[in-house]
């Protein structure tokens, strides 16, 4: 299936451990994103990559690194695990140039941190 | 229920009737705007979209309506069904040709069958 793909679907972790999600997409698509949703639903962008080359960094804390491989993975590495990092994490992608601003998301990453 | 503590603001509707979602959004230089619909454990899914050149498209039992004068947009729903119970989320491109989607805060909708 043509799809935005995370893994793992549920992490669950202590303080101060380091983890890793990863996305994957077979879309085709040159953008992917990491949008962070908290327990009240609100959706924030964290990260966009195009091509492999960072291009918004929201003032995310530096314990959250993103590396892109490739164009049609970006993954997600966290330091230092805090408790207020519980959330449930998206990837997204898209194609870039006009008329083509709709993002695909994954079915995200839910993140507990005890 | 899943709605205590989250502080959505929610709307419950008789299935069969119009659904009338609202948006208010932020920058009045956005030039893109789209609804998203997301199901319990599932991420976003697209909706329908408007550019700012344009103050109504419709789709398959949805519309959108954009009123730039007061930075406000509406997802309307028709005969809506259980299926449709649902967060709803409204986002704008407030980036401009350098692409950022922001979100708004969210509408739980309740199908009562």
């Amino acid at each position: 299936d043509t799809a935005v793909s995370q893994t793992p679907k549920y992490l669950v972790t202590q303080m101060g451990n380091d983890k890793s999600i990863k996305c994957e997409q077979n879309l085709g698509h040159d953008t992917m994103y990491w949008y962070k949703q908290d327990s009240k639903k609100f959706l924030k962008i964290m990260f966009s990559y195009n091509n492999k080359e960072l291009i918004i960094n929201e003032t995310v804390p530096n314990r959250f690194s993103p590396k892109s491989p490739d164009k049609a993975h970006l993954n997600l590495h966290i330091n230092s695990l805090e408790l207020g990092d519980s959330a449930v994490y998206f990837c997204a992608s898209r194609h870039t140039g006009p008329a083509n601003e709709k993002l695909f998301f994954g079915s995200g990453t839910q993140l507990s941190v005890l | 229920g899943e709605s205590v503590g989250l502080h959505l603001p929610t709307l419950s509707v008789q299935e069969g009737d119009n659904s009338i979602i609202n948006c208010a959004y932020s920058n009045s230089a956005s030039d893109y705007f789209i609804w998203y619909k997301q199901e319990s454990g599932k991420g976003p899914q697209f909706i329908i979209d408007i550019r700012s050149n344009m103050d109504k498209r419709q789709g398959q039992r949805v519309t959108v309506l954009l009123n730039k004068t007061v930075k406000h947009l509406s997802l309307q729903i028709a005969a809506t069904q259980p299926g449709d119970s649902a967060v709803y989320f409204c986002a704008e491109n407030s980036g401009g040709s350098n692409y950022k989607l922001t979100f708004g805060k969210g509408t739980l909708l309740t199908v009562n069958p």
